[in-house]
């Protein structure tokens, strides 16, 4: 099956913006998604298809993608945005199956 | 307001069985694809399995395939996933995810249940 491969961690200075990415064969087919864990909570939708937030969702969030690569792009990062996030996308190997990156850690200085 | 509440999870040794379930509400039930996504202490997620709105296609990782059975009943707006055969890397929190395709799955979450906890021990 496919993978999704995430920087384990990134850092960002608060109001800075910061680019999380995702790599994998699969996103040259598929539009990732991108979810938001916060300690002790479950899963939030940020991003999904092209570059689609759900109702709630602050406008500081996007996603892009280019060949291989999707990012999830916060601008003007807030401390309420420290978190874990996870890109998925479907498989690309030719099973109907779903994928998630190993996470990245988010940490705003 | 949709809600996606688990129920179901708890102690198990190795090769013992566990049911969960999954009572949704807030939105039509049936018109849905849903997942089982888990999530083992410290890790990242892993989708387990998936159906879509009519219960008609099913899904599995390689992991658990021929061991754990997704379904669902549309008249109680509850998913199910049992679980046979349990191993000690089952544990792990696992959520329910409402997709967002409309009957068919595309494999995007938009809502999540609070999850319940499987521990398999020997």
């Amino acid at each position: 099956s496919s993978e999704l491969t995430q920087d384990p961690a990134v850092s960002v200075a608060l109001g800075q913006t910061v680019r999380i990415t995702c790599q994998g064969d699969s996103l040259r087919s598929y539009y990732a998604s991108w979810y938001q864990q916060k300690p002790g909570q479950a899963p939030v939708l940020v991003i999904y298809g092209k570059n689609n937030r759900p109702s709630g969702i602050p406008d500081r969030f996007s996603g892009s993608s280019s060949g291989n690569t999707a990012s999830l792009t916060i601008t003007g990062a807030q401390a309420e945005d420290e978190a874990d996030y996870y890109c998925n996308s479907r498989d690309s190997s030719g099973n109907p199956h779903v994928v998630f990156g190993g996470g990245t850690k988010l940490t705003v200085l | 307001e949709v809600q996606l509440v688990e129920s179901g999870g708890g102690l198990v040794q190795p090769g013992g069985s566990l049911r969960l379930s999954c009572a949704v509400s807030g939105f039509t039930f049936s018109s849905y694809a849903m997942s089982w996504v888990r999530q083992a202490p410290g890790k990242g997620l892993e989708w387990v399995s998936g159906l879509s709105g009519n219960g008609g296609s099913t899904y599995y990782a390689d992991s658990v395939k021929g061991r754990f059975t997704i379904s669902r009943d549309n008249s109680k707006n509850t998913l199910y996933l049992q679980m046979n055969s349990l191993r000690a890397e089952d544990t792990a929190l696992y959520y329910c995810a409402k997709d967002t395709g409309n009957t068919a799955m595309v494999f995007q979450f938009d809502y999540w249940g609070q999850g319940t906890l499987v521990t398999v021990y020997s």
